[in-house]
């Protein structure tokens, strides 16, 4: 058990819909790191968030956004949703900023879109 | 781009000691190179990290020569809960991170080990 909480475990919805995928690091780390993992893709980074502000940005698709609360919690959320968003979406957490630090992520939430 | 390149796929047998490489050319001064392991419908899980020469812990050892454009994970007397697929990480700094480090996974070697 990393310590990193992902809810829901897993999610079946339609095109066109919304969903927001929750995440709560580990006690004290205050780096949050969203990643989607699809078969064809691997583990792709999408954004990560440090204390409540956004730090670096990957391959997060305009439809998706993310946003970092001030108990550090983090969500992430989908919008008009497409076939080809079903994945795993990990998040993970860090104590510090630095992105070379060791993430430790959580179980996922498979999301598979209709 | 800092990109990573792996193999696909390894076989390998109990007992034995397996070796990974990881190719990394374009890796930047600074940074680090990490390494985890994912079991399936699992998130990835740490096993090492280096910046170079030799680094060993209780699981792995990591091998990184003096121009830093690959790595080894070498892992000692596998057994079969090693089956896994095992990841590099490197970051990207380019332009279009704007400086940010960008983490970046290979596309991880599915490691098979048979009795």
């Amino acid at each position: 058990d990393s310590g990193v909480t992902q809810t829901p475990k897993h999610l079946i919805t339609a095109t066109g819909q919304r969903v927001t995928l929750r995440c709560s690091p580990r006690s004290g780390d205050l780096s949050v790191y969203w990643y989607q993992q699809s078969l064809d893709q691997g583990l792709q980074f999408l954004i990560q968030y440090y204390n409540g502000e956004e730090r670096a940005k990957g391959n997060i698709l305009e439809r998706f956004s993310a946003q970092q609360f001030p108990d550090l919690h983090s969500e992430l959320n989908l919008s008009s949703l497409e076939l080809g968003d079903s994945a795993l979406y990990f998040c993970a957490s860090s104590p510090r900023v630095a992105g070379q630090e060791t993430q430790y992520f959580g179980p996922g939430t498979r999301l598979l879109v209709l | 781009l800092a990109k990573t390149t792996q193999p696909i796929s390894m076989d390998s047998y109990e007992g034995q000691e397996v070796n990974i490489t990881c190719s990394h050319n374009n890796i930047a001064t600074n940074d680090y190179i990490t390494w985890y392991q994912q079991f399936p419908s699992q998130g990835p899980r740490f096993i090492i990290q280096g910046y170079k020469t030799k680094v060993t812990n209780e699981v792995a050892s990591l091998f990184i020569p003096a121009d830093r454009k690959s790595s080894t994970l070498s892992l000692p007397r596998v057994s079969l809960s090693d089956t896994a697929v095992y990841y590099c990480l490197v970051g990207d700094r380019g332009p279009a991170s704007g400086g940010s480090y960008i983490p970046t996974f290979g596309r991880g070697t599915s490691l098979i080990v048979h009795p």
